[in-house]
């Protein structure tokens, strides 16, 4: 099982472009998130999905977008980065309710400049 | 606001000695606590999770206390070991509804030889 990944691993972005970032995971979990983590600050959740078709809001997801059409993928879309976006991106997924553990990707490391 | 409260401050420990770190919550009342590990340029990794109803909870070298009147968690490892240097998260989450964790900063704790 490769759990949870994630591409690209890098990117740099000029401010104003879009880009999308992939996750995947095997573990036929129904709840996926993606966070960002800033220096000093803890995961912050951007969007999440309760099972394939299904996106809500999380606590910071201006300026972003989300996609949850195959249960396994879960892709976050930046229409028009910003500097302030600069951060590690993580996706992770688990399985229904509190007492579940969530599985983290490896992170992306996104610049805008 | 629901707020996490982690020690911003590394905590530096001489090999073999217990490491304890605090996670203090404000404003809600979680079902469960529970806390991840995460290394420099990796995703959290989870290590153990707690429930309201129980005061203690162990794991190898780890241990997790739980004190929903206080609203605190303490987390404890014994004979600790330099390879146990990392970044420590705690995260309260709820029963019910989707999986919400709210994530503490971290605090990072090296282990000396």
């Amino acid at each position: 099982n490769a759990g949870v990944t994630q591409t690209p691993k890098f990117r740099v972005l000029k401010t104003g472009q879009s880009m999308t970032l992939l996750c995947a995971q095997d573990m036929n979990h129904e709840y996926m998130y993606w966070y960002r983590q800033d220096p000093g600050m803890g995961l912050r959740l951007i969007h999440y999905s309760v099972g394939e078709g299904t996106t809500a809001k999380g606590e910071v997801p201006d300026g972003y977008n989300v996609s949850r059409l195959k249960k396994q993928n879960f892709l976050l879309g930046l229409e028009s980065a910003a500097p302030s976006q600069t951060s590690v991106y993580f996706c992770a997924s688990s399985s229904p309710g509190g007492a579940y553990e969530q599985y983290f990707g490896p992170g992306t490391r996104l610049t805008v400049t | 606001s629901q707020k996490i409260e982690q020690n911003s401050e590394a905590l530096n420990i001489q090999e073999g000695k217990t490491a304890t770190l605090t996670c203090n919550y404000t404003n809600y009342s979680p079902a469960y606590l529970q806390w991840y590990r995460q290394d420099p340029g990796r995703g959290p990794v989870f290590l153990l999770l707690i429930r309201e109803n129980e005061k203690e909870k162990r794991k190898e070298r780890l241990k997790v206390t739980f004190d929903t009147t206080l609203k605190q968690s303490l987390f404890h490892i014994t004979a600790s070991q330099p390879a146990d240097s990392a970044t420590y998260l705690c995260a309260p989450s709820f029963s019910g509804g989707y999986n919400k964790l709210i994530f503490g900063a971290g605090t990072r704790l090296a282990v000396h030889p």
